[in-house]
């Protein structure tokens, strides 16, 4: 079975500042990896995935993460950061195939410091 | 489209009580998905449905719990009888195969 493992739980930062969310997982087999974004009082939006392909994906509000198959990793980077991007940052696996369910990392409270 | 639709967005319930939620799937998408969300375990999967069928129900916590999806446009998730540590708020996401899930707003249920 897949896992996965948000190293930060909470990560403050001043406004304009660069961030990285760390984000490992962990499967024996091929894996689709995603980013998600939750914002007080609201459901969980997609932020960006990785299906294949280019290792750098790009996402939405500026973000981007980087697929590292050899140290398992799949880290959330933004170059910098603004107050309404204080939410929390769930980092999620699925196995690549058919459909089946994600595997969700513990989150990470992101909160942007005027 | 309007995207996942769950309904009721509250519910306040009195411990030993029946609790219905629902969800409406985006239109055409294969797979459903019932999750709980909690300060002290995160986010679950509780149980989800392929084309209508449950695949994989072994994080639906004990009997109380019980989920149908009798179309592809609807489920439900039930809670009977429901109990104070059943407090948590209740996503619904769905896809299309292996593609990304798409979360309701959720349903944020207190049992008093």
């Amino acid at each position: 079975a897949q896992s996965v493992t948000q190293l930060d739980s909470q990560v403050p930062v001043f406004e304009e500042a660069p961030v990285e969310l760390r984000c490992n997982y962990s499967s024996s087999v091929s894996v689709y990896l995603f980013w998600y974004v939750q914002y007080p009082n609201q459901g969980l939006q997609l932020l960006l995935k990785y299906l294949s392909g280019s290792t750098l994906v790009k996402g939405i509000n500026g973000f981007e993460a980087e697929f590292n198959k050899s140290q398992t990793s799949f880290h959330l980077r933004k170059p910098s950061v603004h107050i309404s991007d204080t939410a929390e940052y769930f980092c999620a696996v699925t196995l690549s195939g058919s459909a089946r369910q994600l595997t969700f990392g513990s989150g990470t409270q992101l909160t942007v410091l005027p | 489209d309007a995207g996942v639709i769950q309904s009721p967005r509250h519910e306040v319930t009195e411990m030993g009580q029946e609790v219905t939620l629902r969800c409406k799937p985006i239109s055409g998408h294969n797979s459903l998905f019932w999750y709980r969300q909690t300060m002290m375990r995160g986010l679950e999967l509780l149980i989800y449905f392929n084309n209508n069928v449950p695949i994989d129900d072994s994080g639906m916590p004990e009997d109380r719990f019980s989920a149908k999806m009798p179309n592809a446009s609807f489920s439900t998730l039930k809670i009977q009888p429901s109990e104070p540590r059943d407090s948590a708020v209740y996503f619904c996401a769905s896809s299309f195969y292996q593609y990304e899930a798409f979360f309701g707003q959720g349903t944020r249920l207190t049992v008093v």
